[in-house]
């Protein structure tokens, strides 16, 4: 099984700051990576897809990039309705998350 | 627009089964695979298998190999995830997810979730 490991736990932030989230994965998943937000009492939402890719009504200040084992997630500019948990997935052998990232307001 | 819609919370004792259901509206069915994710209390997603919408064909994680079935009702739109032998730590959110568009294999939509919870 691919372990996906994400960092940090928790990421404390102001509206407007940059956040920088990291996936790493324990064998190479090559771009198959994706990324979800799950807000409380909600399903998750796809974001990010193929590591870079943003899916479809994202908007722009969410930007993925990485490849094999070391992927990142980068929202520019908080807004409040950012704050959040992201997961990172992998589809390069069968399919797995990572713990998750809860991006908090500071 | 797409929509999955499951059934409501259940609350099972140990050693029973459960049955959740998830329609889709708003595409067509059977181009489709379907995925069944579980969020444990502790937030974890745990991947535990998937029905192509169009044949019926299955593949289950190693972990629940021995406990899940999915099945389809093209007629209904409606997929079930049933889970047999409970045990208290399969108490958890049941989620159906849709693979995407674009034909990757990821996860999109999802539906609502379904809360089991175990116990005696």
């Amino acid at each position: 099984e691919i372990v996906l490991t994400q960092s940090p736990a928790t990421l404390s932030l102001s509206p407007g700051e940059r956040a920088t989230l990291s996936c790493r994965a324990s064998q190479s998943v090559n771009s198959y990576l994706a990324w979800y937000q799950q807000k409380p009492g909600q399903a998750p939402r796809l974001l990010i897809y193929d590591a870079s890719k943003r899916a479809t009504g994202i908007p722009a200040r969410f930007s993925g990039s990485g490849s094999g084992t070391d992927f990142t997630l980068t929202i520019s500019s908080l807004e409040p309705e950012d704050f959040a948990v992201y997961y990172c997935q992998q589809r390069r052998n069968w399919w797995t998350f990572g713990q998750g990232t809860k991006v908090e307001i500071k | 627009q797409v929509q999955l819609v499951q059934s409501g919370a259940e609350v099972r004792k140990p050693g029973a089964s459960v049955k959740v259901s998830c329609k889709g509206s708003g595409y067509s069915f059977t181009n489709y695979a379907l995925h069944w994710v579980r969020q444990t209390p502790g937030q974890r997603l745990e991947w535990m298998g998937w029905i192509n919408g169009g044949n019926g064909n299955t593949r289950y994680s190693q972990k629940f190999q021995a406990r899940v079935t999915i099945t389809r009702d093209t007629s209904a739109s409606t997929t079930y995830m049933e889970l047999n032998s409970l045990k208290s730590e399969d108490t958890a959110v049941y989620y159906c997810a849709r693979v995407d568009s674009s034909g990757g294999g990821w996860f999109d939509p999802w539906g609502q979730g379904t809360l089991v919870t175990v116990s005696s």
